[in-house]
């Protein structure tokens, strides 16, 4: 299966900073690159998503990266929010086979 | 509005004992999943189906046991074979298997052994 890293596994910052959570994964194949934001207690949610044939996707405050030729995707997040804190998890996926998901990373938002 | 529902939202095991989980979803989903999630992992697959009456070991299955008699409902047994049952639990869905479209998740079962 997919080996999918996420770093950092913990991330604090600044309400008003930027975050930038890193996934590296191993299969080329893969083709479509979701990241997913989890609060406590609750169900992952698809905060945005990116498909191979995109090098970048922006929605407000959100942006994700792809780099497939080093095959590794990035999660931005501008101007935080205390409400951005959360476990994110990246998920790449192949066609023909399952989402494998990173670890997780944990953002906290220091009002 | 569509949706995935787990309950109950917590669960407490003894012994020896079987414990079931119940998904249920209106969104109209072909496919069916669930996932084990432990404290700082990510989510591990533990069994999921495609339609009804058919369902595939994840790669955790052990342990475990499911159904899907029906298409909005896809409930997972956790057995006493299982020794390390306490994980949240999330069940999802998407369209269709190998869809590469977003997982919609519930909103989770916390499952402890007394």
């Amino acid at each position: 299966g997919e080996n999918v890293e996420q770093h950092p596994s913990t991330l604090s910052v600044q309400e008003g900073d930027s975050a930038v959570i890193k996934c590296t994964y191993s299969d080329s194949a893969s083709n479509y690159f979701p990241w997913y934001k989890q609060e406590l207690g609750k169900g992952p949610q698809l905060i945005i998503d990116i498909r191979s044939n995109v090098g970048e996707k922006k929605d407000q405050r959100i942006a994700v990266t792809l780099n497939k030729t080093a095959k590794h995707f990035s999660l931005h997040i501008t101007e935080t929010q205390p409400e951005d804190s959360a476990v994110y998890f990246c998920a790449p996926w192949e066609f023909g086979n399952q989402f494998y998901f990173g670890t997780g990373t944990s953002l906290t938002v220091i009002p | 509005d569509g949706g995935i529902t787990q309950s109950p939202k917590y669960l407490f095991r003894k012994e020896g004992q079987n414990v079931t989980l119940s998904c249920e979803q209106n969104l109209n989903h072909d496919a069916m999943y669930w996932y084990r999630q432990d404290p700082g992992q990510g989510l591990r697959l533990i069994y999921y189906s495609q339609i009804v009456n058919d369902f595939q070991k994840g790669d955790i299955a052990e342990g475990y046991s499911v159904s899907r008699e029906k298409k909005e409902s896809f409930p997972l047994t956790v057995t006493s074979a299982q020794k390390n049952p306490t994980a949240f639990y999330l069940c999802a869905s998407t369209p269709a298997l190998y869809s590469n479209e977003k997982l919609f998740f519930g909103s989770g079962t916390q499952l402890s052994v007394l």
